[in-house]
């Protein structure tokens, strides 16, 4: 079965740290552009950032530029976003999801990341 | 404020029609085939519905169908069923420092 799963959301204190791991299984993940997609309370999807099949290449949506990371083990199957410098406005559910002829198939069940004192 | 504009809801009884706008510019909805459409049920992971504007991926039902005419894109849902009710969200590749933008979501009634 095609899956993705995240993992690693949690309470942060504005300025803190954490990172979001996905795990993905049943298809060669080492093939495709893997994306993080966020949703903070009650409002709609918002791209964050995305990255090539060997890593090589990554894109930020303006507002966590320079304060978040993705990378991806493709040895693992694993995807990331190392998020440092966490603000309020950060605070959402965040999904890992798959890129496939310019859409967006198949999605984890998602992390939820909550930024407060 | 997203990028792509949505209708905040739309309603209908079941067996009947609706559709969803989703209004961009020509810098994403209007300059790429690249439109894809997704469905979310409170709490769920979003589910891939249309993309490349008009197409369905494997298991979606033919009653989802998708169009788009200049900077505007359409989602169309027929013979309404009370499971189509959920959040609607159109998603478009662009041409600018935001490659990716979604709509702000339409919430679908079914009456």
């Amino acid at each position: 079965e095609v899956q993705l799963v995240e993992s690693g959301g949690g309470l942060v204190q504005p300025g803190g740290s954490l990172r979001l791991s996905c795990a993905a299984s049943g298809f060669t993940f080492s093939n495709y552009w893997m994306y993080w997609v966020r949703q903070a309370p009650g409002k709609g999807l918002e791209w964050v950032a995305n990255i090539k099949p060997d890593g090589s290449v990554e894109y930020y949506v303006d507002s966590v530029k320079g304060r978040f990371t993705i990378s991806r083990d493709n040895a693992k199957n694993s995807l990331y976003l190392q998020m440092n410098s966490l603000r309020a406005e950060d605070t959402a559910v965040y999904f890992c999801t798959r890129g496939w002829t310019y859409a967006f198939d198949i999605w984890g069940q998602g992390t939820m990341v909550t930024v407060s004192s | 404020q997203s990028a792509l504009t949505q209708p905040a809801s739309v309603s209908g009884s079941p067996g009947q029609s609706i559709t969803i706008s989703c209004t961009g510019t020509s810098s994403d909805v209007g300059g790429y085939n690249y439109v894809s459409w997704y469905q979310q049920h409170p709490g769920k992971a979003p589910k891939l519905m249309i993309y490349g504007v008009t197409n369905r991926p494997s298991g979606v039902s033919n009653r989802f169908s998708g169009s788009k005419s200049g900077n505007t894109a359409s989602l169309t849902i027929s013979g309404l069923q009370a499971e189509d009710e959920a959040d609607y969200y159109c998603s478009s590749f662009a041409s600018s420092s935001t490659p990716w933008v979604f709509g702000g979501g339409t919430k679908l009634t079914v009456l």
